[in-house]
């Protein structure tokens, strides 16, 4: 699975728009972006994945570069219950495991 | 994730003890997983099955077993317990059937300190 590089850390305003960058530059063809949070110890939650196109779900959008090289997470309207460490993987639709990374701790602030 | 439970949430025990981690689901799912989280660190792989009568090996899986009693539970048993299993334990589940692209739900966690 191709390596994911994100920032350790960003801070957002509640109620702001909170984006969060991921660059993955190896990514293979078969390979999706997935995306998943966890608040403090507590089990990772998934949140999105896509291969080519952006994507939308009740929580968050998902924009993914023409080149596939690099994806945006985007979460419209943050709360503090928002504030978590969000893990952007890449891996083959039918792999075994997720590996997580460092993450972007995410603060959101009031 | 409420589909998928773990039992018991803490525990407490001493070298040497034979523990048992127990994971549930209702999601239906086929495939099942056992990752555990160090401090500070990601998560990782300690034991996988596709179907009941399929268990695979993850990156750790050294002094640990598992056992998949039926589709909808997977149990991992520590056979004697050292400090360095002290770690939260993360049962996950997925589907690869039906178009499914394999997305893995987790559990809440168990939280184990081996003393």
């Amino acid at each position: 699975d191709a390596k994911t590089t994100q920032p350790p850390s960003m801070d957002c305003a509640e109620g702001r728009a909170a984006n969060l960058p991921c660059n993955h530059s190896t990514i293979s063809g078969n390979e999706y972006v997935y995306w998943y949070r966890q608040i403090h110890s507590q089990g990772p939650q998934y949140i999105i994945h896509g291969l080519k196109n952006n994507e939308t779900n009740e929580m968050a959008s998902l924009i993914i570069t023409e080149d596939r090289k690099s994806s945006t997470l985007i979460l419209p309207h943050a709360t503090l219950r928002d504030t978590a460490v969000y893990y952007c993987i890449v891996r083959a639709a039918a792999g075994n495991k997720l590996t997580f990374g460092g993450g972007t701790r995410v603060l959101v602030k009031p | 994730d409420a589909d998928v439970t773990q039992t018991p949430r803490n525990r407490i025990t001493k070298t040497g003890k034979r523990i048992m981690l127990e994971c549930s689901q209702t999601k239906g799912h086929d495939r099942m997983y056992w990752y555990r989280q160090d401090p500070g660190l990601g998560l990782r792989l300690i034991y996988y099955s596709f179907d009941v009568k399929d268990i695979n090996k993850g990156e750790i899986s050294d002094g640990y077993s598992v056992s998949r009693q039926a589709q909808a539970k997977f149990s991992l048993s520590l056979e004697s317990a050292i400090p360095n299993q002290t770690a939260l334990y993360f049962c996950a589940t997925s589907d690869l059937r039906f178009g499914g692209t394999d997305t893995q739900y987790f559990g809440p966690g168990t939280r184990l300190t081996v003393l």
